[in-house]
């Protein structure tokens, strides 16, 4: 089992661009997140998906949205980068909503 | 505001000693527990859960919940060079469909040889 799979690993984007990261994850997971770490402020949910068909938002949701594509995939896609969405992007999943989580190799994002 | 708090640190022990890493949360209503282990440039790694009051051990790692104080705590028993890295405590709490973690903001643990 490969687990969270996050792609890419790296990726450098102008200001306005857009791009979506993709994750996936094999190990049938009914739940799936995306997080953003940041120096000094920890790790915060952006989006989650509780169960496939439905998606929420975390804390610091805007400029971002999110599709659960089927219960294996959970996509954050930026639609006009700006640089305060410079960090590394973490997804997780979990077999319940309240349970434990699982987290991918991560995205560092740099927006110029 | 839902609020998890950890002490930054670092927090410095010998090796061989016992790690002590501390976590206060803010909703009573919270049901799960979490420990995470994360290296640097690293993704978190799972190490720890607990649901109920009381301690539980799993090798050299024990977790002690008390939820009348809002507590939670890791014990690291034997500390290695190999255990230094930021530990971060996290707490499942009511969101708005569902649950969602909250996480403190670490503790960085350094084990000197």
């Amino acid at each position: 089992n490969a687990g969270v799979t996050q792609t890419p690993k790296f990726q450098v984007l102008k200001t306005g661009q857009s791009m979506t990261l993709q994750c996936a994850q094999d190990m049938n997971h009914n739940s799936m997140y995306w997080y953003r770490q940041d120096p000094g402020m920890g790790l915060r949910l952006i989006y989650y998906s509780a169960s496939e068909g439905t998606t929420d938002k975390g804390e610091v949701p805007n400029g971002y949205n999110v599709s659960r594509l089927n219960k294996r995939e959970f996509s954050l896609r930026l639609e006009s980068a700006a640089p305060s969405q410079t960090s590394v992007y973490f997804c997780a999943s979990s077999e319940m909503n309240r349970g434990e989580q699982f987290f991918g190799p991560g995205t560092r994002l740099t927006v110029l | 505001q839902k609020e998890v708090e950890q002490n930054s640190g670092p927090l410095s022990v010998p090796e061989g000693a016992i790690a002590s890493l501390n976590c206060t949360y803010s909703d009573r209503g919270s049901q799960s527990f979490f420990w995470y282990r994360q290296y640097s440039g690293k993704s978190p790694e799972l190490i720890m859960s607990i649901y109920s009051n009381g301690d539980k051990e799993d090798g050299r790692f024990t977790a002690q919940l008390n939820k009348a104080s809002q507590y939670v705590s890791l014990l690291i028993r034997d500390s290695q060079p190999s255990d230094s890295a930021t530990y971060l405590c996290a707490v499942n709490m009511r969101a708005n469909s569902g649950y969602a973690l909250n996480f403190g903001k670490g503790t960085s643990l350094l084990v000197t040889p």
